[in-house]
């Protein structure tokens, strides 16, 4: 089946700096989304890309759709303590119509 | 977006013993799925549940293993069944609601979860 490299897997930094993660895949997508996961909870949309080179930007997160559509970044400017939490990528389509493959996560960690 | 509960939202069972996952939303939805997150890992697709029909289950995943029910536009229910301590994950209900903008497939909505630890 399809799958998602995504990296790095986890990132400590301090408060105020900024993130970039990325995924990677061997079939194209049609959808690319971004999710992030706190604990005890489950995974939350945050930003969804639909054509190739898209850039959409929610807040303090940008996030790009490749060219290639076979892969997407999500950048975080200024991080603030609530970053803190597990950010999957998602791809839909390709030979999986309709349903969602993940990433492997990227852990964030804030220092104050 | 949709709101969506689970019950039990943790639990601790033993091998051998069933537990059934109950997934509740506050509207009508087309199509339900069920996810496993292993521990430290992402979300691997178990199987969608249509109303009306029976579930269709990815590969690695059997009815036999992951009983599903999915009695009307609210509502679904995922079963472990004879678990064993590699059962233990947690398990997520999602639920469509339109389609991405791109016209490919259905946005997703994520239930808390169901935390499962077999012991």
């Amino acid at each position: 089946g399809q799958q998602l490299n995504q990296s790095p897997q986890s990132m400590f930094i301090q408060e105020g700096e900024d993130v970039s993660m990325n995924c990677t895949s061997s079939s194209i997508f049609n959808t690319w989304l971004w999710y992030k996961q706190d604990p005890g909870e489950g995974p939350v949309l945050l930003i969804a890309l639909y054509k190739a080179g898209e850039l959409t930007s929610n807040g303090r997160l940008t996030a790009q759709f490749g060219i290639t559509r076979k892969d997407s970044f999500l950048n975080i400017s200024a991080s603030i303590p609530s970053d803190v939490g597990i950010y999957f990528c998602a791809g839909e389509g390709g030979t999986s119509y309709g349903k969602l493959t993940f990433g492997q996560g990227t852990i964030l960690t804030v220092h104050p | 977006s949709a709101v969506i509960s689970q019950k039990p939202s943790r639990d601790i069972c033993q091998r051998g013993t069933s537990l059934t996952i109950q997934c509740q939303v506050d509207s009508q939805v087309t199509m339900m799925f069920w996810y496993r997150q292993q521990p430290g890992q992402s979300l691997t697709l178990i199987a969608t549940a249509n109303q009306g029909s029976e579930a269709t289950y990815e590969s690695g995943f059997v009815i036999d293993k992951f009983p599903i029910s999915r009695p009307n536009l609210t509502f679904s229910t995922l079963t472990v069944s004879n678990m064993s301590p590699e059962d233990s994950s947690i398990y997520l209900c999602s639920v469509s609601g339109g389609r991405w903008a791109s016209g490919s497939g259905y946005e997703q909505y994520f239930g808390p979860g169901t935390r499962l630890t077999v012991t």
